[in-house]
């Protein structure tokens, strides 16, 4: 299939090890927060979201942190598995009248080493 | 349970052809976007339907593009006069009640103008 995020940064993690991927966002008025995972050929896959008044939420094998201060969002991976390795994008929605809207991030590439 | 699903899932169309890719939301999901995501790039947002209303169409980058929702169930982006720089994967997602920022996308058309 096709690749997704060709020249996308990368991080490569060992299989078991923690990730971190990290987002900096530019709307200081999105009511939430999304992570989705992108594999190659498929659409996007919702992991979690994070309401804007909160700044950690837990999921299964995953956290996100949010700090509105410097407009920073990041996503834990617990345990990292090879099933983990796709491009994953961080996304805000807008305010109010305009909160459907999905604004995405660049995107990062994580590969899982064995 | 059955996710959105897209079709035709590649499509190669020659310059100033009009191309028609439909899109199958979630059962129960009142709302509806398309967004285009270039290789490489994250998802860019087109145009949301709430039921068969189409509350916003900001994203859509020209008159060639029109998208409906008739029924408030499928819905079809049209392009007309499909020009190279619309090559591109065009994805759907909806998302359940009172939830438009969960929004589940469905696999894309790979669209190509030759």
């Amino acid at each position: 299939g096709e690749s997704v995020g060709l020249h996308l940064p990368t991080l490569s993690v060992q299989e078991g090890d923690n990730s971190i991927i990290n987002c900096a966002y530019s709307n200081s008025a999105s009511d939430y927060f999304i992570w989705y995972k992108q594999e190659s050929g498929k659409g996007p896959q919702f992991i979690i979201d994070i309401r804007s008044n909160m700044d950690k939420r837990q999921g299964q094998r995953v956290t996100v942190l949010l700090n509105k201060t410097v407009k920073h969002l990041s996503l834990q991976i617990a345990a990292t598995q090879p099933g983990d390795s796709a491009v994953y994008f961080c996304a805000e929605t807008g305010h109010t009248g305009t909160a459907s809207k999905l604004t995405f991030g660049t995107g990062t590439r994580l590969q899982v080493t064995l | 349970g059955a996710g959105v699903s897209q079709s035709p899932r590649y499509k190669v169309a020659k310059r100033g052809q009009d191309v028609a890719l439909r899109c199958d939301p979630i059962s129960g999901h009142v709302s509806l976007f398309w967004y285009q995501q270039a290789l490489g790039q994250g998802p860019e947002f087109l145009t949301y339907f709430q039921n068969e209303a189409q509350l916003d169409k900001s994203g859509l980058p020209s008159d060639r593009f029109f998208a409906e929702r008739p029924e408030g169930s499928v819905s079809t982006l049209k392009i007309q006069r499909t020009q190279q720089e619309d090559s591109a994967v065009y994805l759907c997602a909806s998302s359940p009640p009172y939830k438009d920022y969960e929004q589940y996308f469905g696999p894309g058309t790979r669209l190509t103008v030759t």
